[in-house]
């Protein structure tokens, strides 16, 4: 499996644009969760779903985000307009939402490789 | 929002040495897991953590649940230079059968003097 792919990798825009980032989680997966990285507030969870509804996005900066899961191998993060403090690196991360029933345990979120957004 | 409180925020030890750091919740969680995420890459998952009072090895690193299941540590023996990264712990509850969201700790970043 090629793990959880994100594209673009960088991305420079200018304030104001309308920015999309795009998730593809690794198939089989029901999970897939949207991070924010900055060195002042670390890894912030923006929303996860479990097959394909959202189910928290407490975690949504404001109305300028939205976040898609239209079908089950693809989601978006979308940002408009974009402004210089929405500059992070985003993630994606795609996980196994069932329990494995025989042993109780959980599976563990993957992470894909991010996309680095700076807004000028 | 929930936090994880990890410590400490960042290490600098010699080749060799080993490493200790942990996570603490005022929350009850049922899964721990530690990540590293190297520079310019995405965390990826060293240990996973299912059970209370679990410790679980992988190679050279050790990891345990808390027994009140809000803490976990992460040891990591004769440390070398590859070692270098930022670690963050990560907890997950569940909710009615289902698997909640993932929080994770602040980091701690670790360096390694050759």
């Amino acid at each position: 499996d090629a793990g959880v792919i994100q594209s673009p990798r960088h991305e420079v825009t200018e304030m104001g644009q309308e920015v999309t980032l795009r998730c593809k989680p690794i198939s089989g997966h029901n999970s897939l969760f949207w991070y924010r990285q900055t060195m002042m507030r670390g890894l912030e969870l923006l929303i996860y779903f479990n097959n394909n509804v959202p189910i928290d996005d407490s975690g949504m900066p404001e109305d300028r985000f939205s976040a898609k899961m239209p079908n089950a191998s693809f989601s978006t993060l979308k940002i408009q307009p974009s402004e210089p403090r929405d500059s992070a690196v985003y993630f994606c991360a795609s996980r196994d939402g069932g329990a494995n029933k025989e042993t109780k345990t959980n599976t563990e979120a993957f992470f894909g490789q991010g996309t680095r957004l700076t807004v000028v | 929002g929930q936090q994880l409180n990890q410590s400490p925020q960042s290490m600098f030890i010699q080749e060799g040495e080993d490493v200790s750091m942990n996570c603490t919740s005022s929350s009850i969680f049922n899964t721990w897991l530690w990540y590293k995420q190297d520079p310019g890459e995405g965390p990826v998952l060293l240990i996973a953590l299912y059970k209370a009072g679990e410790l679980t090895s992988n190679g050279r690193l050790t990891a345990q649940f808390g027994i009140t299941r809000k803490d976990s540590f992460l040891n990591i023996s004769a440390s070398i230079p590859s070692d270098v990264g930022i670690y963050f712990c990560a907890g997950q509850r569940n909710y009615g059968g289902s698997q909640g969201n993932l929080i994770f700790g602040k980091g701690t970043k670790l360096s390694v003097k050759p």
